[in-house]
């Protein structure tokens, strides 16, 4: 059965400083990956996906993340946060199989604080 | 173009009654999911449909159920409603399958009482 940790629940990060969140993933097969944030009252918005090619894929917000096999990870990047990136950020894992009718697998999501 | 959208965005039910959520797809998706998120159990997968047929389920009991219309819109239903089933129910989109980017939409709050 496939899943996803987020190791880290809470995240704590100053305004304009970097930010990383850890992903760890795992699934039999090649797997489609994906960050979504979700701000309070909100659904989710696709930040990025990874699903083959390049290991390092961009996404919305000046988001990144780095698929690294060898480690079933899948973590997400920021270079300079803003005030506004405080939510809750989730890392949910597909299937690559065809015809796929299987849902997401999500992690249990990190909430991220932006000090000012 | 629109988003997804859902209806109604907060519901308070009381144990026992029945609830009927709804979803409407972005223009031109066929496939709609729906997912259960709540605190303690974070976000789940419900069940996803397209064209009007059912192709996977979660592992939900049976009083969870839904069904897709022909224009895509999608309804999902919960009978005999139990507290734990207090939750923010979400429903995502997408063209064919859910390999694809999902469009989520903001979801139905649900209370029961």
């Amino acid at each position: 059965a496939q899943s996803v940790t987020q190791p880290d629940i809470h995240i704590t990060v100053s305004e304009g400083a970097s930010l990383e969140l850890r992903c760890n993933y795992s699934y039999g097969a090649t797997p489609y990956l994906f960050w979504y944030v979700q701000s309070p009252g909100q659904g989710l918005q696709l930040l990025l996906k990874y699903f083959s090619g390049d290991t390092l894929v961009q996404g919305i917000k000046g988001f990144e993340a780095e698929f690294k096999r060898s480690q079933s990870s899948f973590n997400l990047r920021k270079p300079s946060v803003h005030w506004s990136d405080a939510a809750e950020y989730f890392c949910a894992v597909g299937a690559s199989s065809g015809g796929g009718a299987d849902g997401l697998t999500f992690g249990k999501g990190t909430h991220l604080i932006i000090q000012p | 173009k629109a988003g997804v959208t859902q209806t109604p965005r907060y519901l308070i039910k009381t144990r026992g009654q029945q609830v009927t959520l709804s979803c409407s797809p972005i223009s031109g998706h066929r496939s709609v999911s729906w997912y259960q998120q709540t605190p303690g159990q974070g976000l789940q997968f419900l069940f996803e449909y397209f064209s009007e047929t059912q192709r996977n389920k979660g592992n939900f009991p049976g009083r969870f159920s839904g069904r897709q219309f022909s224009n895509s819109r999608s309804e999902m239903n919960v009978s005999t409603l139990e507290l734990g089933d207090s939750a923010l129910y979400l429903c995502a989109s997408s063209w064919t399958n859910t390999q694809e980017t999902q469009y989520f939409g903001p979801g139905t709050r649900l209370l029961v009482l």
